[in-house]
């Protein structure tokens, strides 16, 4: 069965410190591909990255960036400098090689001014 | 611009009066999917549909129907909705069904059954 754990609900951090939003998934496929996904206040979602199972390189973008670790099923995401721009839901997806995108619930990132 | 638009974006309606939610992607893609939003528990795929005609449930399609006879649209119809209904839906689609291929949300659909 496939799964993805956001262990985090809700998280607050003030502006320009570093947060790291944990993900841990569950599958049994050899092949399959992760994604985090943001959802800022407006509701609508945005593609952050996708990962597939065989590159295990970090990812840096900006002042985003991405670990993954097939050791520990993990693939955490972190901003760095925080902006309250950066306050959203992000959610971190699993797709294996069934057609179905399994979701994490979810983190509410907060970043305080 | 390529895009997945949903229509209506709100929508308030009452216990058991049919609906419609629709659902058009401009990009040929081949897979569309339905999902539901419910704080706490993250996005649910309701339906997918691997092409014209093709479709399959997803983890909760109980009260839930799809048709697929174009491949742009994707519409998603309550024939009987209740109030444990009352989610935030997207519809995505993709180029085909590998992991892949990115998956393009729409804007989203709040439904409120009273």
């Amino acid at each position: 069965a496939q799964k993805v754990t956001q262990a985090q609900t809700e998280i607050s951090v003030v502006e320009k410190e570093d947060v790291t939003l944990d993900c841990v998934y569950e599958t049994r496929d050899t092949t399959y591909y992760l994604f985090w996904y943001k959802q800022p206040p407006s509701g609508e979602l945005v593609f952050l990255i996708r990962r597939n199972s065989f590159d295990e390189q970090n990812e840096i973008s900006g002042r985003y960036s991405w670990n993954f670790q097939k050791s520990t099923s993990s693939f955490n995401f972190t901003i760095t400098a925080s902006q309250v721009v950066d306050s959203a839901v992000y959610f971190c997806a699993l797709r294996t090689g069934a057609n179905n995108l399994f979701f994490g619930t979810g983190t509410r990132l907060t970043v305080i001014p | 611009e390529a895009q997945v638009t949903q229509n209506p974006r709100y929508l308030i309606t009452v216990t058991g009066k049919k609906l419609t939610v629709t659902c058009s992607q401009n990009m040929n893609h081949e897979y569309m999917s339905w999902y539901r939003q419910d704080p706490g528990l993250g996005l649910r795929q309701i339906y997918y549909s691997m092409n014209v005609e093709v479709t399959d449930k997803g983890d909760v399609p109980e009260g839930y129907k799809v048709s697929r006879k174009e491949k742009r649209n994707f519409p998603l119809i309550l024939e009987s909705p209740s109030p444990n209904q009352t989610s935030l839906y997207f519809c995505a689609s993709s180029l085909g069904t590998s992991g892949v291929n990115e998956q393009f949300f729409g804007p989203g659909t709040r439904l409120t059954v009273l």
